[in-house]
């Protein structure tokens, strides 16, 4: 079975710029999700689409990220435009239904610095 | 939000038990507990999962006190493939929290 799917694995830009990042989940998930991983602390989930509906976003900051994932297959996550501070590695994931007695598998990440 | 607590880093030498320990004294009744790791340089990878009565699969075993307000992961022989950061997560309603973990050295 494949996996989840990242890309780009690494980026960087410049501050105030603008840079976006895709996912492929693994073909049948219902669920996809955006975490936030600065170095040294867990994943912080940004946001959680059921198919082609937000779940959960409480926690994106929407002045600056938005995320879509149309026809409920792949997603892109865009930031626009980008501080020092959202330097991290932007982990996707899938699962088949919600997370409530369910796996969910996680790409390797895209991993951007922002200088 | 509800929370997990588990010790920053712990140590195991191949070949033997290791022991993680979680606390999770304010998960409902209906939290499932769940176990990810993450080695380095990778998203994190599932392990367990489980809501009252102890569970076993081919990578660990998950206690669960009776009272749920704790859990121990246990690996049965470490290996170095198993030095990773391990959370202990609650799902608190279909939204995972992720703490900061436990950070697992294997010695040879």
């Amino acid at each position: 079975e494949a996996g989840v799917a990242q890309s780009p694995r690494y980026k960087i830009i410049e501050k105030r710029q603008s840079v976006a990042f895709w996912c492929n989940p693994i073909s049948g998930h219902a669920t996809l999700y955006w975490y936030q991983q600065i170095l040294g602390q867990g994943p912080k989930l940004l946001i959680q689409f059921q198919n082609n509906g937000v779940v959960d976003d409480s926690q994106l900051p929407k002045d600056r990220f938005s995320a879509e994932r149309l026809k409920g297959v792949d997603s892109t996550l865009k930031i626009q435009p980008a501080k020092l501070e959202d330097s991290a590695v932007y982990l996707c994931a899938s699962s088949f239904r919600g997370q409530l007695n369910t796996e969910a598998f996680f790409g390797q990440g895209t991993r951007l610095t922002v200088v | 939000d509800a929370k997990t607590t588990q010790p920053n880093s712990m140590e195991s030498n191949e070949e033997e038990p290791v022991h993680l320990p979680c606390n999770h004294s304010t998960i409902s009744g209906t939290d499932y507990i769940h176990w990810y790791r993450q080695l380095p340089s990778q998203g994190p990878e599932y392990v367990i999962h489980g809501l009252t009565s102890n569970v076993n699969n081919r990578m660990a075993s998950l206690a669960i006190a009776e009272d749920r307000k704790s859990s121990t992961l246990i690996l049965h022989r470490a290996t170095l493939r198993d030095a990773a950061v391990y959370y202990c997560i609650g799902d608190y309603g279909q939204n995972f929290v992720f703490g900061p973990g436990t950070r697992l050295s294997v010695l040879p």
